[in-house]
């Protein structure tokens, strides 16, 4: 998998738009970008996948530009329930390959009153 | 949610002890992966399994074994615990869809305490 980058962490507040940026620069051709969602004492859960431009669900967009060196995971409206840790995957399955599937340190989000 | 179920859920153990943690899926999903999580260092791959009786090593495999004689469980063993393995052990399973794309499924994770 490719080498991510993400920040350590980010703090904001009720209401606002947090955007999270991962930067991966060895991204290869085939390579999807994941994101997933931790909150304590939980397992991380999915939240989006994209390959290109823009994907959105009912809880985030994915933000991806043409060069694919980086990926913003935007969450609209933040609520303190949205505190988590986030971590950004780039990758791609193959099947017949092994795909281990590696996190890195992910982005821990503080939503504030 | 995908049919995944951690046991023990939690377990507290004496210094070389022989320890055994189960991942049991409902889904037939072909990929199942152990992880720990010791805080500060996020999620940290042990081993993974990409098919019945087929396992590899991940980030932090020393002092651990795996085995997978079925689909639907996939078993982490400590041969001989030590307190540097107190920490919150999570299995995931995942599978492929059309295009490379996957998305993966975590347990509850097991809080494993060595004293």
């Amino acid at each position: 998998l490719a080498k991510t980058t993400q920040p350590i962490s980010m703090d904001s507040y009720e209401g606002q738009e947090v955007n999270i940026t991962c930067s991966h620069n060895n991204i290869a051709t085939n390579d999807y970008i994941t994101w997933y969602q931790q909150f304590p004492s939980q397992g991380p859960r999915f939240i989006i996948q994209g390959y290109k431009t823009k994907v959105t669900n009912e809880v985030a967009s994915l933000f991806i530009p043409a060069d694919r060196k980086s990926s913003t995971l935007s969450l609209p409206r933040v609520s303190l329930s949205d505190t988590a840790v986030y971590y950004c995957l780039v990758g791609v399955f193959r099947v017949n390959n092994n795909n281990d599937m590696r996190f890195g340190a992910g982005t821990r989000l503080t939503v504030k009153p | 949610d995908a049919g995944i179920t951690q046991s023990p859920r939690h377990k507290v153990t004496e210094t070389g002890t022989p320890v055994t943690l189960r991942c049991h899926q409902t889904e037939n999903h072909r990929y199942m992966y152990w992880y720990r999580q010791d805080p500060g260092h996020g999620l940290r791959l042990i081993h993974y399994s990409y098919g019945v009786k087929d396992t590899d090593k991940g980030e932090v495999s020393d002092g651990y074994s795996v085995s997978r004689s079925k689909t639907e469980d996939f078993l982490l063993t400590l041969e001989s615990a030590t307190s540097s393995q107190t920490s919150v052990y999570f299995c995931a399973i995942s599978s492929s869809k059309t295009g490379g794309r996957t998305e993966a499924f975590f347990g509850q994770g097991t809080r494993l305490t060595v004293v």
